[in-house]
């Protein structure tokens, strides 16, 4: 069955570092992926997805690359700020056609 | 852009009580979702609804229904609530999805309710 698993469940970061989160599928017929920004007391929001027919994505200070030889995908944050201290979810889509969602990392950064 | 919005943020109820929660979404999204978030767990789908009257059991339906009456609002039914219910229930909408054919769409949130059961 399809999993969608986080590397780490906890990343401290210092204020103006770049931030990687990784993570892994394992179907590899899954062909969207999705990262979720959650902070505390609130719903996961969204903030970048890609297809499968594409290796990278890039958003406002958010790039996701997509590895499919390896069904890793990752987030990485430019310039981590404050505000970016929260749990991130990777969610893909699974042969059953619903989202799976990983377990989630917590990124700290340090001021 | 998207607003997904649910009727409480905060919940106590005690055990034995029927819980609703309700959520409408603003986007004509054909499909609603709930999930509940436990730590350790991650989100669970509980039921999903792809259209209006249509709904279908998630991984954890046991002791959950739901009713979709109206395209814009999906409600979360504690028949008889239990402590083990106790979590924050998180409620989603997208556009396309398990039965689009098309493939997938992006989930969009609402803020969640954090239920107690006492």
């Amino acid at each position: 069955g399809e999993s969608v698993g986080l590397h780490l469940p906890t990343l401290s970061v210092q204020e103006g570092d770049n931030s990687i989160i990784n993570c892994a599928y394992s179907n590899s017929a899954s062909d969207y992926f999705i990262w979720y920004k959650q902070e505390s007391g609130k719903g996961p929001q969204f903030i970048i997805d890609i297809r499968s027919n594409m290796d990278k994505r890039q958003g406002q200070r958010v790039t996701v690359l997509l590895n499919k030889t390896v069904k890793h995908l990752s987030l990485q944050i430019a310039a981590t700020q404050p505000g970016d201290s929260a749990v991130y979810f990777c969610a893909g889509y699974n042969a059953g056609n619903m989202l799976t969602f990983g377990g989630g990392t917590r990124l700290m950064v340090k001021p | 852009d998207v607003k997904v919005t649910q009727s409480s943020r905060y919940l106590v109820k005690r055990t034995g009580e029927k819980v609703f929660l309700e959520c409408v979404q603003d986007m004509d999204h054909e499909n609603m979702f709930w999930y509940r978030q436990d730590p350790g767990l991650g989100l669970r789908l509980i039921y999903f609804s792809y259209d209006v009257k249509m709904k279908e059991k998630g991984d954890i339906p046991e002791g959950y229904s739901v009713s979709r009456e109206k395209k814009e609002r999906f409600s979360l039914i504690l028949e008889s609530a239990s402590t083990n219910q106790t979590s924050m229930y998180l409620c989603a909408s997208s556009f396309s999805g398990p039965t689009s054919g098309s493939g997938s769409d992006t989930q969009y949130f609402g803020p969640g309710t954090r239920l107690t059961v006492l």
